[in-house]
C-alpha cells in the first residue's frame, strides 16, 4: 500500500528557479492538501483541494500555485523560488465524509533555495 | 494569540511514567481534534482523533477534550523511549472544515 507518494524527496534550487512538487494518493481520497513545515512553526496549510476540480488557498499561499490534475494527483508549483520558501513540504489527503477525517501524509520534500 | 498553542518543551519524563501533553485553541466552534506524532525527519502520523467532550482511550493513549475550556490533551501511560518524538495538536477552523490548523508541537523525551 503506497498511500501518499511525494516526489522528489530532496531538491536544491537557486533563487528565481521554478519547480513542481508532485503528489499522488492511491486511497481514493477526495481531498488533498499541501503543507509546509518550518522549525518552530508547525505545519502551515498552503493550498487544499476539497474535491477534484476545486482548489482553495490556505494560510500561506503567496508564491505558490497548485493543480488538481485528477482525483489521485495534486501538484504544487513554485514559479520563482525564494530563500523564504526553504522548508519541508508535506502533501496529505483524506476522505471527506461530512466530518473532517484524519489526514494521511506523504514522506515530505525537503527543499532548499539558495 | 496563536490559533492552536502548545508548549514547545522538551517535556522530559522517566520511562514508565505518564506523559501529559496539552493544547489550547482559540476557535470556539472547532469540531475536530487530532493528535499526531512526528519523529525527527519523518512525516506526522495520526495517534488519536476526538470529536466529543470527554475522554477517548486507545491502548496507552488517552485524548481528553474540553470544549468549554478550549483545550485538548493527550496522556501517554507507561511511557517508552520509543515515544520520544514531537507531538502535534491539530484543530479544524470554523467555517472551513477542510482547514486543519496545527500547533507548533511539543517535544517529548522519555528517559530510560
Amino acid at each position: 500500500n503506497a498511500g501518499v507518494t511525494q516526489t522528489p524527496k530532496f531538491q536544491v534550487l537557486k533563487t528565481g528557479q521554478s519547480m513542481t512538487l508532485q503528489c499522488a494518493q492511491d486511497m481514493n481520497h477526495n481531498s488533498m492538501y499541501w503543507y509546509r513545515q518550518d522549525p518552530g512553526m508547525g505545519l502551515r496549510l498552503i493550498y487544499y483541494s476539497a474535491s477534484e476540480g476545486t482548489t482553495d488557498k490556505g494560510e500561506v499561499p503567496n508564491g505558490y500555485n497548485v493543480s488538481r490534475l485528477n482525483k489521485r494527483e495534486f501538484s504544487l508549483r513554485l514559479e520563482s523560488a525564494a530563500p523564504s520558501q526553504t522548508s519541508v513540504y508535506f502533501c496529505a489527503s483524506n476522505l471527506w465524509t461530512g466530518d473532517l477525517t484524519p489526514l494521511h501524509f506523504g514522506n515530505g520534500t525537503r527543499l532548499t533555495v539558495t | 494569540q496563536k490559533e492552536v498553542e502548545q508548549n514547545s518543551g522538551p517535556l522530559s519524563v522517566p520511562e514508565g511514567a505518564i506523559a501529559s501533553l496539552n493544547c489550547t485553541y482559540s476557535d470556539r466552534v472547532s469540531q475536530s481534534f487530532f493528535w499526531y506524532r512526528q519523529y525527527s525527519g519523518k512525516s506526522p502520523e495520526l495517534i488519536m482523533s476526538i470529536y466529543s467532550n470527554g475522554d477517548k482511550e486507545d491502548g496507552r493513549f488517552t485524548a481528553q477534550l474540553n470544549k468549554a475550556s478550549q483545550y485538548v490533551s493527550l496522556l501517554i501511560r507507561d511511557s517508552q523511549p520509543s515515544d520520544s518524538a514531537t507531538y502535534l495538536c491539530a484543530v479544524n477552523r470554523e467555517g472551513s472544515s477542510y482547514k486543519l490548523i496545527f500547533g507548533s508541537g511539543t517535544r517529548l523525551l522519555v528517559r530510560p
